[in-house]
């Protein structure tokens, strides 16, 4: 079965760093481009950035470029998604999904909760 | 930087009835529309890519129509697993941005 697990849900403080992950399983994990999306509490989804796991290539939309980094180990079929410094409007579900020419997001993952609070 | 406007924002409709959804490029996209669906609590799901063409085990009664930079997605005999949110998205060019969705809801 073809699917992208993700990391469980954090919380954390303002100013604190964070990594979470996307974990592909099902098919070969270089094969498509791995895409990051955010969705802030009752809003819509917004386009974070995306990366080739063969080269690692990324991009990350103006908006975020700043303040998240976007990452893979291809080794271990792994996306990561990853903040320096979080704020209190990060607060969001972020969703991994497995994008592929000419069809969209086809799998995404079942997203991780990220609550920035003091 | 394309911008997608989806229109209306709610659309109250009743089981068994049908809704047309509207996705509005703000320049021409190559039919690279897809929609989704999501539901409370869950990940969006592919329903429609290519602008027309339904994923896998998507139902016949939701159809996709559009070019250039007009879509539409129409949901015949609306069953009571429809009512949700459904966004558009472009991956004709980076980014590859979402519309701000319209929700379906019971009437």
């Amino acid at each position: 079965e073809v699917q992208l697990v993700q990391s469980g849900a954090a919380v954390k403080k303002p100013g604190e760093s964070l990594k979470i992950s996307c974990k592909g399983s099902g098919y070969s994990f270089t094969s498509h481009w791995i895409a990051w999306v955010r969705q802030m509490p009752g809003k819509g989804l917004e386009w974070v950035g995306i990366i080739d796991p063969v080269d690692s290539d990324s991009r990350v939309i103006p908006s975020f470029q700043s303040h998240v980094s976007i990452s893979v180990d291809k080794s271990i079929s792994t996306a990561f998604l990853q903040w320096r410094s979080l704020e209190a409007s990060d607060t969001a579900i972020y969703f991994c999904a497995r994008r592929e020419v000419h069809y969209g997001l086809v799998v995404w993952g079942q997203g991780t909760m990220v609550t920035v609070s003091s | 930087e394309i911008v997608l406007t989806q229109s209306p924002a709610t659309l109250s409709v009743s089981p068994g009835e049908r809704a047309t959804l509207s996705c509005r490029a703000s320049e021409g996209i190559n039919n690279n529309l897809a929609w989704y669906q999501q539901k409370p609590g869950q990940a969006p799901r592919l329903l429609v890519y290519g602008a027309s063409t339904r994923a896998t085990g998507i139902p016949a009664r939701f159809s996709g129509r559009g070019s250039g930079t007009e879509f539409t997605l129409t949901i015949s005999n609306l069953q009571s697993e429809d009512f949700a949110i459904y966004y558009c998205q472009q991956y004709n060019s980076w980014a590859e941005a979402f519309g701000q969705g319209t929700k379906v809801e019971i009437k």
